[in-house]
C-alpha cells in the first residue's frame, strides 16, 4: 500500500530535549516536506526537500532541522524543543516538484512542556 | 496574513443542505488542489483544477477555479454527514513547485 509513515504519532517532551520525529513514504517520490499545523493558520511549510541531499527551509524553518540521506526517508529534528513548537507535524511527499498532489502522513501531535 | 483566504472558519448545516466554501487570493495560482482532512488523519486529495474556468465534478461536490486563477469554490449539494472534516485548499507558487495553503474551513453536518 502506497503510504507515508510517520512516528511517533503521540509526543510529550519537556523543554530543551532532542526529539526526532521520522517520516518513510513507499512511493519513490522525490519531493519531501514537512508541515505544522496550527489552529487558523492552517498547514505551513517548515521544511523540504527535492531529492536526496537536497533540503531547503519553509516558510517557518526556525528551531528545526532536517536530513535526506536516502529518498525514502526525511526526518524532522527539534534541536531544543520550546512549548512554541507543541502542535501537529505532517509530513509530506509529491511525485515530482512540490506542487504536484501532496501525499500526507497521518500526523504526529507533539506537546513541549 | 494568509496568502490564501478561505471563507468561512466554520459551517454547522444539516442534512440536506447545500454549501460553497470560498479560497480566494490576490496572487495567480498554476494550480489549485482541495483535501479533506479527517480528525487523527492527514489531508487527502479531493481535486486539482488547473485551467482558469474550470470546473470538475466529484459526485456531490462541485469544484471551480476562477477565471483569472486567483480563486476557487468547493460547492456540496445535499450535504451528508459522512462530509463532516476539514476541507482545506491550496495554490501551487513558484512555478509550481511550492503548495500554500488556506487556513480550512471545519464542516459539520448534522443528521
Amino acid at each position: 500500500e502506497a503510504q507515508v509513515t510517520q512516528n511517533p504519532r503521540y509526543l510529550i517532551t519537556v523543554t530543551g530535549k532532542k526529539l526526532t520525529v521520522t517520516c518513510s513514504q513507499n512511493m519513490n517520490h522525490e519531493y519531501m516536506s514537512w508541515y505544522r499545523q496550527d489552529p487558523g493558520l492552517g498547514l505551513r511549510q517548515i521544511y523540504y526537500s527535492m531529492n536526496v541531499e537536497v533540503t531547503d527551509k519553509g516558510d517557518v524553518p526556525e528551531g528545526y532541522k532536517v536530513s535526506r540521506k536516502e529518498k525514502r526517508n526525511f526526518p524532522l529534528i527539534l534541536e531544543s524543543p520550546s512549548p512554541n513548537q507543541t502542535s501537529l507535524y505532517f509530513c509530506a511527499s509529491s511525485l515530482g516538484n512540490g506542487g504536484a498532489e501532496a501525499f500526507f502522513g497521518q500526523g504526529t501531535r507533539l506537546t513541549v512542556v | 496574513t494568509q496568502l490564501l483566504e478561505q471563507s468561512p472558519q466554520f459551517l454547522s448545516i444539516q442534512e440536506g443542505e447545500n454549501l460553497t466554501v470560498y479560497c480566494n487570493s490576490s496572487s495567480v495560482f498554476s494550480s489549485l488542489q482541495w483535501y479533506r482532512q479527517e480528525p487523527g488523519e492527514g489531508p487527502v486529495l479531493l481535486v486539482t483544477v488547473v485551467t482558469g474556468g474550470e470546473v470538475k465534478k466529484l459526485k456531490r461536490l462541485t469544484f471551480q477555479f476562477g477565471d483569472a486563477r486567483k480563486d476557487s469554490s468547493l460547492h456540496i449539494t445535499a450535504a451528508q454527514p459522512g462530509d463532516t472534516g476539514l476541507y482545506l485548499c491550496a495554490g501551487a507558487v513558484e512555478y509550481g513547485n511550492k503548495l500554500v495553503f488556506g487556513a480550512g474551513t471545519i464542516l459539520r453536518v448534522k443528521s
